[in-house]
């Protein structure tokens, strides 16, 4: 079955970098466009960055454009990304979603948590 | 960009129910609307896509219609696992979108 399972989050101070990962299996990675979306504590999903399939194209949100990055390894069936210059209100709830039926998301990770915190 | 807006951000209602939530683009979508389920402390679950289509599984008695700006989501007899947060979702254009939820709560 799909599982899509984040890491390498953290409490990172503000101006700093942190990688956050999702490991991918039981289902052809290098086929499906992957998103990171984020929820502040209390709040509602915010969608946050797309990568292709193929990992040529990539999309991101205004309040993150510029500072992260998303990065598809398909000889990994890994998505990664790397969030720069982080914000206190960065803080939230990471969930790596696989796409599907247009920019749909059939599948979620449980999620890994980012604090950015002084 | 894209806003989406739903409302009520909090209904109550009581098992039996008819429950209709109503999310608006701030900008034509056509039919490029999606909706999700989460419950307290899981990751949301995706239920229907093409404002109308349900995904695979989900129980009959939830629909979807509209197109434009426009777009309901419909329980049409609420059972006690439908007590969760409802977002809507555009997916006509980048940057993809949600609405804010709505909470439905027991009465």
């Amino acid at each position: 079955q799909v599982q899509l399972v984040e890491s390498g989050g953290g409490v990172v101070q503000p101006g700093r970098s942190l990688r956050i990962s999702c490991a991918a299996a039981g289902f052809t990675f290098s086929r499906y466009a992957m998103h990171w979306v984020r929820q502040a504590p209390g709040e509602g999903l915010e969608w946050v960055a797309a990568s292709s399939a193929d990992g040529t194209k990539k999309y991101y949100a205004d309040s993150v454009k510029g500072r992260f990055s998303i990065s598809k390894d398909s000889l990994r069936d890994t998505l990664h990304l790397q969030m720069n210059s982080l914000r206190a209100d960065d803080t939230a709830l990471y969930y790596c979603v696989r796409e599907q039926l247009g920019e749909t998301f059939d599948y979620w990770g449980q999620g890994t948590q980012v604090t950015v915190s002084s | 960009d894209i806003q989406m807006t739903q409302s009520p951000s909090t209904l109550s209602a009581s098992v039996g129910d008819r429950v209709t939530i109503t999310c608006r683009a701030s900008q034509t979508i056509s039919n490029y609307l999606a909706w999700y389920q989460q419950k307290p402390g899981k990751a949301p679950k995706f239920l229907i896509y093409k404002a109308s289509t349900l995904e695979s599984g989900v129980p009959s008695r939830f629909s979807g219609s509209g197109s434009g700006t426009d777009f309901t989501l419909t329980i049409s007899s609420l059972q006690p696992d439908d007590f969760a947060t409802y977002y809507c979702q555009q997916y006509y254009t980048y940057p993809l979108a949600f609405g804010g939820g709505t909470k439905v709560e027991i009465k």
